[in-house]
């Protein structure tokens, strides 16, 4: 299986801050990297895929860089409803497999 | 915009089979991979496996055994069914629609159910 590492597992940060959350996988997976946010009782929710293509109706300060085995989710001033956790994926190969999350707290 | 909602019981006895089923409302199921994937404090997001609308299927190996997903587009529903559970499948179901671009990214999702086996 491909092994997803995230880093870190949590941050503090305030409003307006730039905040970046990176994914290192145990293997190359191309471009096959997606972006999940997800908050409390809720479904994750698709921010970007292909590592850095912009899901629809996704706010603009959310991006996404990288290829291979490292990859990087960036969120340019983060607003309150930024606070959440954040999870990457991959679906280069089965099982599909997800990192372990980068919960974003409020300083 | 597609919607998914899910549904299915939520209690379950260890060696009993987990049932749950999902609506898709407001979608074509072609283009698309329809799946199950599942949260747990202990293992977080897990996927469990996908099915096509043609009925192609893809599990996650060491799950194969236990699982079963059908998919019904004349109803616009897909279903999962997990056998012999234990307190190990303890968790939050999702459903959730696969989109076969680029990255094949989870786009939507359903509300999740809480499932726990329990004597």
């Amino acid at each position: 299986d491909i092994q997803m590492t995230q880093s870190p597992s949590s941050l503090s940060a305030s409003i307006g801050d730039r905040v970046t959350i990176t994914c290192r996988t145990s293997q190359s997976i191309d471009t096959y990297l997606n972006w999940y946010q997800q908050k409390p009782g809720k479904a994750p929710n698709l921010l970007i895929y292909a590592a850095s293509s912009l899901q629809s109706g996704v706010p603009s300060r959310f991006s996404g860089s990288g290829s291979g085995t490292d990859f990087t989710l960036t969120i340019s001033s983060l607003q309150p409803e930024d606070f959440a956790t954040y999870y990457c994926q991959q679906s280069y190969r089965s099982p599909r497999t997800f990192g372990h999350g980068t919960k974003v707290e409020i300083k | 915009q597609v919607q998914l909602q899910q549904w299915g019981a939520g209690l379950l006895k260890p060696s009993e089979t987990l049932s749950l089923t999902c609506d898709v409302y407001g979608g074509s199921f072609s283009g698309y991979y329809w799946g199950w994937i599942r949260q747990s404090p202990g293992t977080g997001l897990e996927w469990i496996g996908e099915i096509n609308h043609s009925g192609s299927t893809n599990y996650k190996s060491s799950l194969r055994s236990r699982v079963t997903m059908s998919i019904d587009t004349s109803k616009s529903q897909f279903s999962l069914k997990l056998t012999s559970v234990t307190a190990a499948d303890t968790a939050i179901y999702f459903c959730a629609r696969n989109k076969i671009t680029l990255g094949r990214p989870w786009d939507s999702w359903g509300q999740g159910t809480l499932v726990t086996v329990s004597p």
